[in-house]
């Protein structure tokens, strides 16, 4: 079983901000959250990691909550090529059997 | 650098025939993943190769199911006697040696079982 809930869809519009938030009620203590995007026919696409508090690069930011039972996934000013499927996923990185576990994803369409 | 590749994109079979899936992991990457993905679903992981030998093969879900990676670079994936529930998206993935690297993966294979 996935270890995270994320909303199935959501809808946006060009130029919006868009948050997609995860939960990992169980994260544990040495896992850290990673998400990835994935468009048709393609493979996913690492995005962001963090394990706590924000951590921004040129694509997104992921805020991270103190008690670290959920993050979001922010991408600023949204355009058409953004929709795609988003997967938040927790897993303890330094573990040599590290496998992700992929839950269905939050499918984002964004509108003209 | 190139990427992870996949071959054949597509593959169409007819029920209880043998197909071989081939993945040529990014130059140097040591660990390389095994992803079963159906429509609508996120990837179910099926096996982890570390160098040449299966590290974890706990998601292949059953014995028709096989993959090798003889030299430690490219990895094929097998199905013997195949069934239409075996009909997905088969992608692969490869890593770098350090394990908190991220994955990289490949297009996929889209095999449809007839």
């Amino acid at each position: 079983l996935a270890k995270t809930t994320q909303p199935i869809s959501m809808d946006s519009y060009e130029g919006q901000e868009v948050n997609i938030t995860c939960s990992h009620n169980n994260i544990a203590t040495n896992d850290y959250i990673t998400w990835y995007q994935q468009f048709p026919s393609q493979g996913p696409r690492f995005i962001i990691q963090g394990y706590k508090t924000k951590v921004t690069n040129e694509v997104a930011s992921l805020f991270i909550p103190a008690d670290r039972k959920s993050s979001t996934l922010s991408l600023p000013r949204v355009s058409l090529s953004d929709t795609a499927v988003y997967y938040c996923l927790v897993g303890d990185k330094a573990d040599s059997n590290y496998q992700l576990i992929w839950g269905a994803g939050t499918k984002l369409i964004i509108k003209p | 650098g190139a990427g992870v590749s996949q071959t054949p994109s597509n593959k169409v079979t007819e029920k209880g025939k043998y197909v071989e899936l081939r993945c040529d992991p990014i130059s140097g990457h040591t660990a390389l993943y095994w992803y079963r993905q159906s429509l609508g679903q996120g990837p179910e992981f099926l096996i982890y190769f570390q160098g040449t030998g299966a590290a974890d093969d706990s998601g292949l879900p059953n014995d028709r199911f096989f993959a090798v990676r003889p030299e430690g670079s490219v990895s094929t994936l097998k199905i013997q006697r195949t069934e239409r529930g075996d009909s997905a998206v088969y992608l692969c993935a490869s890593r770098a040696r350090v394990v908190w690297e991220t994955q990289y993966f490949g297009p996929g294979t889209r095999l449809l079982v007839l």
